[in-house]
C-alpha cells in the first residue's frame, strides 16, 4: 500500500487565488512528520512546511499552510494568493521514526495569469 | 539556513566511464545523507542512505557496485556511477540531516547526468 497518496497529478489555479493540494498518508506510528516540498523546473527541492504528528496547531509559513486532519490522515497544502512563481511540482512526504522519507508522486501546479 | 551543495549540476559523459557526484553540507554536520534518483515527471526514489564512517545502506533493487557511495566526513558524501550507460541518465539529488534529525531535510540542487 502506498504510504503517501497525492491524487491530483495536475492542478490549475488563477493568479491571486488560493489552491489546495491534497495529500493522504498511511502509518501505524503515533509519531511521524509530514513535509511539503516544491520542485521548480530547475530541479532543486525547496522545503515549504513541516507538521509533526503531535503538533496541535496547523503549521503555517507565510502563504503556505498545512491543513492537518489527523483522524482522516490527511495533510493538505493550502497556498493562498497564488503567484506565477508558484508554478512547480509539489511533493508531500512523510518520515516515520528511524525511517526514510517517503514521497508521494507529486502534483504539478500551474498558475495562470 | 542550512545549505547543502551538490556538484556538478550537469554532467555529460560517454558510455563506460565513471562519474562522481559530490554532496556537501555547508554549515552543519550531516550524520546521514540520502541519495535519490528522479526520472522525468516522477517522484524521488531513494537509492541509498549514507552514514558517516560506515557503509551505505542500499534500497532494494539498487546495485551497490554500480552506485558507489562514500561518506568519509560529516560534511561530504559522494556518489560514483561506475561504467555509466545511457539508462543511468537521470537526475540525482542528495539530502542531508543534522545530528538531531529533526525538522526538514536539506536538499542539494541536484545533478543531471546524461550518458551518451
Amino acid at each position: 500500500a502506498q504510504k503517501i497518496t497525492q491524487t491530483q497529478p495536475g492542478m490549475f489555479v488563477q493568479e491571486k487565488e488560493a489552491v489546495t493540494l491534497d495529500c493522504t498518508y498511511d502509518t501505524s506510528d503515533q509519531s511521524y512528520g509530514l513535509f511539503w516540498y516544491k520542485q521548480p523546473s530547475s530541479g532543486e527541492m525547496i522545503f515549504l512546511i513541516y507538521q509533526g504528528s503531535y503538533d496541535e496547531q496547523n503549521a503555517t509559513e507565510g502563504r503556505y499552510s498545512l491543513n492537518f486532519q489527523k483522524a482522516r490522515k490527511s495533510a493538505n497544502l493550502v497556498i493562498s494568493a497564488s503567484q506565477l512563481g508558484d508554478s512547480a511540482m509539489y511533493f508531500c512526504a512523510m518520515r516515520e521514526p528511524y525511517r526514510k522519507l517517503t514521497f508521494g508522486k507529486g502534483t504539478l501546479l500551474t498558475v495562470n495569469p | 539556513g542550512a545549505v547543502v551543495s551538490q556538484h556538478p549540476s550537469w554532467v555529460i559523459c560517454k558510455s563506460g566511464t565513471s562519474v562522481k557526484i559530490e554532496c556537501r553540507s555547508l554549515d552543519f554536520q550531516a550524520t546521514t545523507m540520502f541519495w535519490y534518483r528522479q526520472f522525468p515527471k516522477q517522484s524521488l526514489m531513494l537509492m541509498a542512505t549514507s552514514n558517516e564512517g560506515s557503509k551505505a545502506t542500499y534500497e532494494q533493487g539498487v546495485e551497490k557496485d554500480k552506485f558507489l557511495i562514500n561518506h568519509a566526513s560529516l560534511t561530504l558524501s559522494t556518489l560514483t556511477v561506475t561504467s555509466a550507460h545511457p539508462e543511468d541518465s537521470s537526475f540525482y539529488i542528495c539530502s542531508a540531516v543534522n545530528r538531531e534529525y529533526t525538522g526538514e531535510l536539506f536538499f542539494g540542487e541536484g545533478s543531471r547526468l546524461t550518458v551518451l
